[in-house]
């Protein structure tokens, strides 16, 4: 089984400021992994996905995310936030086997302020 | 239609009640996923189907609960005698791909708001 932490449960930061969000995961071989946005009243909408290869992976919306696999870390990162970035996002690792093996974090909710 | 529908937007049901949500999938998607997502919490998988089949359901919390998608299509999720633990949002996924693979992406409807009374 696996696991994953996200410990940061709401982050506030100012319109233009760079922006990251930690993931942390427990998982014995390489995983596949996911993050997620959601806005309000609405589903999940993907950002990026690492599944191998290069460790830096662009996904929508200007985000990027580095797997570091010393530190089991999948961080997300925006260098300039846009008010519109204001919503919920969710790390999520899989492994083999498809989406019904996939466990999301508990989210970290992004707040933009002026 | 063009996204995942999921109906009704909200329920509200008396504690010991039934109730059926639905899921329109994104027309020709195999497979199949429901998620509950608690308040504060991620979505947590409940049970995945590909077309008609239901290929896992290890993710339903009891036997109250139950899951059909019959012509391969529409799915239904049916909680039966509510608990007020049950209370939650409820997601429906769609993918094209079989299996449930990571190779297409995971369309996700807007959710029923569960809140038992």
């Amino acid at each position: 089984a696996q696991s994953v932490t996200q410990p940061d449960i709401h982050i506030t930061v100012s319109e233009g400021a760079s922006l990251e969000l930690r993931c942390n995961y427990s998982y014995g071989a390489t995983p596949y992994l996911f993050w997620y946005v959601q806005s309000p009243g609405q589903g999940l909408q993907l950002l990026l996905k690492y599944f191998s290869g290069d460790t830096l992976v662009q996904g929508i919306k200007g985000f990027e995310a580095e797997f570091k696999r010393s530190q089991s870390s999948f961080n997300l990162r925006k260098p300039s936030v846009h008010w519109s970035d204001a919503a919920e996002y969710f790390c999520a690792v899989g492994r083999p086997g498809g989406y019904q093996k996939v466990t999301f974090g508990t989210g970290t909710k992004l707040q933009v302020i002026p | 239609g063009a996204g995942v529908s999921q109906s009704p937007r909200y329920k509200v049901a008396k504690r010991g009640q039934d109730v059926a949500l639905r899921c329109d999938p994104i027309s020709g998607h195999v497979s199949l996923f429901w998620y509950q997502q608690a308040l504060g919490q991620g979505p947590e998988f409940l049970t995945y189907f590909q077309n008609e089949a239901q290929l896992d359901k290890s993710g339903l919390p009891s036997d109250r609960f139950f899951a059909e998608r019959p012509e391969g299509s529409v799915s239904t999720l049916k909680i039966q005698r509510t608990q007020q633990e049950d209370s939650a949002v409820y997601l429906c996924a769609s993918s094209v791909s079989r299996e449930g693979s990571y190779n297409s992406p995971l369309h996700f409807g807007n959710g029923t708001r569960l809140t038992v009374t």
